[in-house]
């Protein structure tokens, strides 16, 4: 099956601790992006990535930082400078065509 | 500078009638649009694009959209709802090589 997947579903977070995200594709897409998203709220752009090793950052990036290491991979750790970590994160992929498909999100809740 | 506005933060509707959920964009040159759509605790899943061909562009599941230029809008409609059409939807339009997105409306569908 052709997709993205993100893992864990939740997670868990104690104070001071960072934490790490997963997100796969394997659609063959150069660019992959990750977004926040609180209630009420649209999505906010956190890192977006077009190639392999190059990544740039997004609107709200503080407190968050990711690799690209593989075309498949691109991992975001949220790190314990991230006061309000709490939050609905979503990946993303794309294929320069402008239009972005979305993993099934990682819920991440604070102990 | 682009943006979305969506001017609704909830629509509620009866099942078999139809849906509008109301879409409106500011944008410094001829963009694109997107409605996607999120059911609940679930990763985004794209409706329709518009992309300058067709003003009238259909999309999933019996869904359309119009692209205004006069009025700036790109209303989502829908003849007929249906229960699983209770969801979050997004309007978005395209920044570059990112995408802008509105602050969703929340479609209640009731028997």
């Amino acid at each position: 099956d052709g997709g993205i997947t993100q893992s864990p579903k939740y997670l868990f977070r104690k104070e001071g601790q960072n934490v790490t995200l997963s997100c796969e594709q394997n659609l063959n897409h150069d660019a992959m992006y990750w977004y926040r998203q609180d209630p009420g709220q649209g999505l906010r752009l956190i890192y977006y990535s077009q190639i392999v090793n190059d990544f740039q950052k997004g609107d709200i990036a503080e407190g968050y930082s990711v690799s690209r290491e593989k075309k498949e991979s691109f991992p975001l750790t949220v790190t314990s400078a991230q006061k309000n970590p709490t939050a609905f994160y979503l990946c993303a992929s794309g294929a320069g065509t402008e239009t972005q498909y979305f993993g099934p999100g990682t819920r991440l809740l604070v102990l | 500078a682009q943006s979305v506005t969506q001017l609704d933060s909830h629509v509620s509707v009866s099942e078999g009638t139809p849906v509008l959920l109301r879409c409106n964009y500011s944008s410094s040159y001829s963009p694109s649009l997107f409605w996607y759509v999120q059911h609940p605790n679930k990763g985004l899943q794209l409706l329709l694009k518009y992309t300058s061909a067709a003003t009238l562009v259909k999309g999933i599941n019996g869904f359309e959209a119009e692209f205004k230029k006069s009025e700036t809008s790109f209303h989502l409609t829908k003849p007929s709802a249906h229960m699983s059409d209770a969801a979050e939807y997004f309007c978005v339009v395209t920044l570059t090589d990112k995408l802008i997105f509105g602050t969703g409306t929340r479609l209640q569908v009731f028997p």
